[in-house]
């Protein structure tokens, strides 16, 4: 089945600094690609997504980048601000199921 | 339009014990999940369903049961509560169309 790795587990950044987080995937199958954010004492939230069919998307501060070759995907945040803080997860799956494998997140602190 | 509901918010079971995790989406969507959250393994999906009747196992069933004879509830049942199902639980319901999993607030439980 499929196995996602997630780096950094803890990452901190000073405010306006630009942060990157990596994932691994297993399964060559794997073909839909979304970013979580939690916040404490709440459910995740996807805050960005991508199809294998695309090796990049933008949504204002954020983007990520998809590497099929290599089986892996980064989640980029410019500008960081300190309401950026929170868990970060990535997660995998192939289209069409909702068996979503997920990586083990990453705790992102912005410090003003 | 509420999204995904979850009650209750907390709960302390004794070993042995059975309860029933509460789930409803008012959102009209046919895929439903159960994951559990402990700490540095992420979220890992317990059972699923892609329609009213019809579920299926995920990466960590065993210990729990579901049934779906609505498309807005998704009951998870412990039967026979152990330590090991300490965690946090989270229901989600996905967009077909969208993919996006739109996830509840989540239920703390506590096994002694």
């Amino acid at each position: 089945g499929e196995n996602v790795e997630q780096h950094p587990s803890t990452l901190s950044v000073q405010e306006g600094d630009s942060a990157v987080i990596k994932c691994t995937y297993s399964d060559s199958a794997s073909n839909y690609f979304p970013w979580y954010k939690q916040e404490l004492g709440k459910g995740p939230q996807l805050i960005i997504d991508i199809r294998s069919n695309v090796g990049e998307k933008k949504d204002q501060r954020i983007a990520v980048t998809l590497n099929k070759t290599a089986k892996h995907f980064s989640l980029h945040i410019t500008e960081t601000q300190p309401e950026d803080s929170a868990v970060y997860f990535c997660a995998a799956s192939r289209t069409g199921f909702q068996k979503l494998v997920f990586g083990t997140g990453t705790r992102l602190l912005v410090s003003p | 339009n509420a999204g995904v509901t979850q009650t209750p918010k907390f709960q302390v079971l004794k070993t042995g014990q059975s309860m029933t995790l509460q789930c409803a989406q008012d959102m009209n969507h046919e895929y439903m999940s159960w994951y559990r959250q402990d700490p540095g393994m992420g979220l890992r999906l317990i059972h699923y369903s892609v329609g009213a009747g019809i579920t299926d196992q995920g990466e960590v069933p065993n210990g729990y049961n579901v049934s779906r004879s609505t498309t807005e509830d998704f009951p998870l049942r412990l039967l026979s509560a152990a330590p090991s199902q300490t965690s946090v639980y989270f229901c989600a319901s996905l967009d077909g169309s969208s993919y996006e999993q739109y996830f509840g607030p989540g239920t703390r439980l506590t096994v002694t």
